[in-house]
């Protein structure tokens, strides 16, 4: 079984809808993690959480939200979608400070959304 | 301002031939650095790298770090129509991780 799951896997969607974006991680991470992809802009942040508790704005949080159910869950909302906001995205874990391993981070498979 | 700056940013090269991929940063703080494989999917990881002049090896790829100067780079030796993928660099740094444009390897048979 994956260690992090995303669902939907692909979706399209039209201007304005309301989208969540939800991931789930059997690895017992407590740091969580949303990027898009976009071509030729690499992997840019959008949130991240460092534990139920916590959550903080990255590199492009403008129009989405997240919200941390627990330890395992991490979600990822657009509150009403536009056209520029069709991407790949990938949920990410890591835990941080386990014996030097704890930089790497482990990717979901990745959603494709598109906004029409 | 924290920055990883990869290139090229393609690369096109015949089976067999070696290619050497670098990424360079610029952050604060720095505590290591990763490379990932990303084809149609998720990024899957390579190595880690935190310590200068240590080489990290994987059958035919390799990666070393020079944090002197700041960069690290990815080789791949006897390249295969496999290795055809886009390759990430990533600098984990205070609460961010920070990741390159990546380089996008083709390998022609």
């Amino acid at each position: 079984d994956a260690d992090v799951t995303q669902t939907p896997r692909n979706r399209i969607t039209k201007t304005g809808k309301r989208i969540m974006l939800e991931c789930s991680q059997t690895k017992g991470h407590d740091r969580m993690y949303w990027y898009r992809q976009d071509p030729g802009l690499g992997l840019q942040l959008i949130y991240y959480s460092f534990d139920v508790k916590d959550i903080n704005k990255g590199e492009i949080s403008d129009g989405y939200s997240v919200s941390r159910q627990a330890q395992a869950k991490f979600s990822l909302s657009l509150e009403s979608a536009i056209p520029n906001q069709t991407a790949l995205y990938f949920c990410a874990t890591s835990d941080f400070g386990a014996g030097g391993l704890g930089d790497t981070q482990y990717f979901g498979p990745g959603t494709r959304l598109t906004v029409l | 301002e924290d920055k990883v700056v990869q290139s090229p940013l393609s690369l096109v090269v015949h089976e067999g031939d070696t290619v050497t991929l670098n990424c360079s940063y610029e952050v604060t703080n720095f505590r290591s650095l990763l490379w990932y494989k990303q084809e149609k999917k998720a990024p899957t990881f390579l190595f880690m790298l935190t310590s200068s002049g240590i080489e990290k090896k994987s059958g035919r790829l390799s990666s070393i770090l020079d944090k002197k100067e700041l960069f690290s780079i990815l080789n791949i030796t006897a390249t295969q129509t496999g290795d055809s993928a886009v390759y990430l660099c990533a600098v984990p740094t205070g609460n961010q991780f920070y990741f390159g444009t990546g380089t996008s390897l083709t390998v022609i048979p």
